[in-house]
């Protein structure tokens, strides 16, 4: 059983707040770290898929980082706005199997 | 282009009935995910398929439950003699590969088993 952990399980913030959260997998035999947005009512969507250590990834005021070695990666927000509110999950994959974590839920605050 | 469809969204079924959940994968995608959200859980991977091949159903209950991609029409996961344990979301996820590419979900089926 592959063990993903996201942290914090919640979060509350203003808006125009920066934030952050954390995905962390086990460090051995890494293939990808998928991290995805998944709105209330609707379906999750990708936001970024991962595969080098040291990898950055930025769409708009969304970026990633990602540790291999170490086992973790950051998902921050810059200036949160209160559309980004949402499930931000996290997936780690061994082969080509994506194992999801229970996910970061994220409310912004006008 | 149409996304990822499941149908239908919500299913009732008394125990000991038959649900069948359908997916229609995004153009052009040959590989389909299954997942499955209890209550208060996240997403637990049940199988993994190509057309008309099962490549990894590590994840679902040995019995009651299968899966099918046929060549032509919709994935097909059948859950037989339906429990209220059964009670969850069921997710399908649709890729052009299995290289990396990021999964496109579709809105899923509740199933609630009375």
């Amino acid at each position: 059983i592959l063990n993903v952990e996201q942290s914090p399980q919640s979060l509350h913030v203003q808006e125009g707040d920066s934030t952050n959260f954390t995905c962390s997998f086990p460090s051995s035999n890494f293939y990808a770290l998928h991290w995805y947005r998944w709105e209330t009512a609707k379906s999750p969507e990708a936001l970024f898929v991962m595969t080098l250590n040291g990898d950055e990834k930025k769409k708009g005021r969304i970026s990633a980082t990602l540790n291999t070695k170490e086992g973790y990666s950051y998902l921050y927000i810059k200036g949160s706005q209160p559309e980004d509110s949402a499930t931000y999950l996290c997936a780690f994959s061994r082969s080509y199997i994506p194992t999801f974590g229970r996910g970061t839920s994220l409310i912004v605050h006008p | 282009n149409a996304g990822v469809m499941q149908n239908p969204r919500h299913l009732v079924r008394r125990r000991g009935q038959e649900a069948r959940l359908r997916c229609s994968p995004m153009k052009g995608h040959s590989h389909v995910y299954w997942y499955r959200q209890l209550p208060e859980e996240g997403l637990k991977f049940m199988v993994y398929l190509q057309k008309e091949n099962i490549i990894d159903e590590s994840g679902m209950p040995k019995e009651r439950f299968s899966a099918e991609f046929p060549k032509e029409g919709p994935s097909i996961l059948r859950i037989q003699q339906v429990v209220r344990g059964d009670s969850a979301a069921y997710f399908c996820a649709s890729s052009p590969a299995n290289n990396n590419s990021p999964l496109h979900f579709g809105n899923g089926t509740r199933l609630t088993v009375t």
